[in-house]
């Protein structure tokens, strides 16, 4: 089956310090990844739609020079939190989706938590 | 804007019995999915549903569409305790070339011996 992975699994960051996460789609070309947010014991919230290629779009309320995303290829794809504050800990989840696959199908990588200290 | 909204939040049941978990949607969506998430961990895909009246079935989770009424069901039969983790249904935002979901608020399942 497809696999998405995310690098790294947790991270633990300086406040003021800025954190990049990568995620990547190993066994499928994907030219639209997504990223989300969970909060404890929230649901996940859509942070920015990843095109390869081109810039992001970022949903409502999300602060595109604070989360910056870079979809340099057709399997990587990556988070970077800049200046990060203790607000920004969180669970942070990417999916793909298979370019050569029914558009329904996401692939949701194992997450990344990242605390701000 | 899209609104997801489950209930119940919170369920506590005990090993062998049935329950059912509600998902609404304010906005026309075709596709429907249930995920499963377990403490610290990401999401396992459960279904997708992708029409008015569809019905699927793994072990002992069944899950249904009504489009009409904006409502998805996920029945839970015979409970066991493997099955305690956090449900969470998703609705398309778009039916466009890209999935983009929006979660419901989760239902924390706890089954009990």
């Amino acid at each position: 089956g497809a696999v998405v992975s995310q690098h790294p699994s947790r991270v633990i960051c300086k406040s003021g310090t800025s954190v990049k996460i990568e995620c990547r789609s190993l066994d499928f070309q994907a030219t639209t990844m997504f990223w989300y947010r969970q909060f404890p014991k929230q649901s996940l919230m859509l942070m920015a739609t990843s095109n390869e290629g081109s810039k992001a779009t970022y949903e409502q309320g999300v602060e595109k020079d604070k989360f910056l995303i870079n979809h340099a290829s057709l399997t990587l794809s990556t988070l970077t939190v800049t200046s990060a504050h203790p607000e920004d800990s969180s669970f942070y989840i990417c999916s793909a989706r298979d370019s050569l696959g029914p558009v329904y199908e996401q692939y949701f990588g194992p997450g990344t938590r990242l605390t701000v200290t | 804007e899209l609104k997801v909204e489950q209930n119940p939040l919170f369920l506590s049941m005990q090993e062998g019995k049935n329950y059912t978990i509600y998902c609404n949607y304010s906005t026309t969506s075709d596709r429907l999915y249930w995920y499963r998430q377990d403490p610290g961990k990401s999401l396992e895909s459960l279904f997708v549903l992708l029409s008015n009246g569809a019905v699927k079935q793994e072990g002992r989770l069944m899950a249904s569409l009504d489009t009409k009424a904006r409502l998805s069901t996920l029945h839970i039969t015979a409970a066991v305790h493997d099955l305690s983790a956090t449900y969470f249904c998703a609705v398309d935002k778009d039916t466009g070339t890209a999935s983009k979901l929006t979660f419901g608020t989760g239902t924390r399942l706890q089954v009990t011996l």
